[in-house]
């Protein structure tokens, strides 16, 4: 069984400031976990992925996320937040064996002030 | 060269009509998946696929419910009897398949499935 929390369904944030999305997973097995974005009327585009490498991992557009076993955590950041990163994303954590099903959390809002 | 298609991008129906929705993958996948995605949820897993046949469809919700992949490449997802409580986004994702490893899924935009 697995399952995925997401800590607020919006965040709010202004230009050039931290970006800080929260995800807790729960997984019977070790995991796979991924970030997904996902723009206005466009499908679900892979950011990042751990698939038990680094812990720290790097994502496209500048996004990184930390697994950490201990808290049960893949929370994702960006140093510094651009207007084009307004979109929602999604956490997700699939199982290590077989179709790589994942499943997903239910999504954050990013808002980008100017 | 082309991603993961849908078709069509909208579709509106009656309660108790049936529907179809295509998905067109990215040639060469043989693994296609279909999600849906209700407003303010996560896409929730419904079939998967493995060249022709069905490998897991243990997120069907109930028999209303199919979906075909004769060929291998274009699929098809039918739901019969349509309720109000079917509207959602349908997704449809393609990955190429490598034993013992994971494939990055690619996304089709989506088939918003209203029914009024």
């Amino acid at each position: 069984a697995q399952s995925v929390t997401q800590l607020g369904s919006h965040v709010s944030v202004s230009e050039g400031a931290l970006v800080l999305l929260r995800c807790n997973y729960s997984s019977s097995v070790p995991p796979y976990l991924f970030w997904y974005v996902q723009y206005p009327n466009q499908g679900l585009q892979l950011l990042l992925k751990y698939t038990s490498a680094a812990t720290l991992v790097k994502g496209i557009n500048g996004f990184e996320a930390e697994f950490k076993k201990s808290e049960t955590s893949f929370h994702l950041t960006k140093p510094s937040a651009h207007m084009s990163d307004a979109a929602e994303y999604f956490c997700a954590v699939s199982g290590r064996r077989g179709s790589y099903i994942p499943t997903f959390g239910r999504g954050t809002s990013l808002i980008v002030h100017p | 060269g082309a991603g993961v298609s849908q078709t069509p991008s909208n579709k509106v129906t009656e309660k108790g009509k049936y529907v179809e929705l295509r998905c067109d993958p990215i040639s060469g996948h043989t693994a296609l998946y279909w999600y849906r995605q209700s407003l303010g949820q996560g896409p929730e897993f419904l079939i998967y696929f493995q060249g022709t046949g069905a490998a897991d469809d243990s997120g069907l919700p109930n028999d209303r419910f199919f979906a075909v992949r004769p060929e291998g490449s274009v699929s098809t997802l039918k739901i019969q009897r349509t309720e109000r409580g079917d509207s959602a986004v349908y997704l449809c994702a393609s990955s190429s398949t490598s034993r013992g490893g994971y494939n990055e899924q690619f996304f089709g935009p989506g088939t918003r499935l209203t029914v009024l």
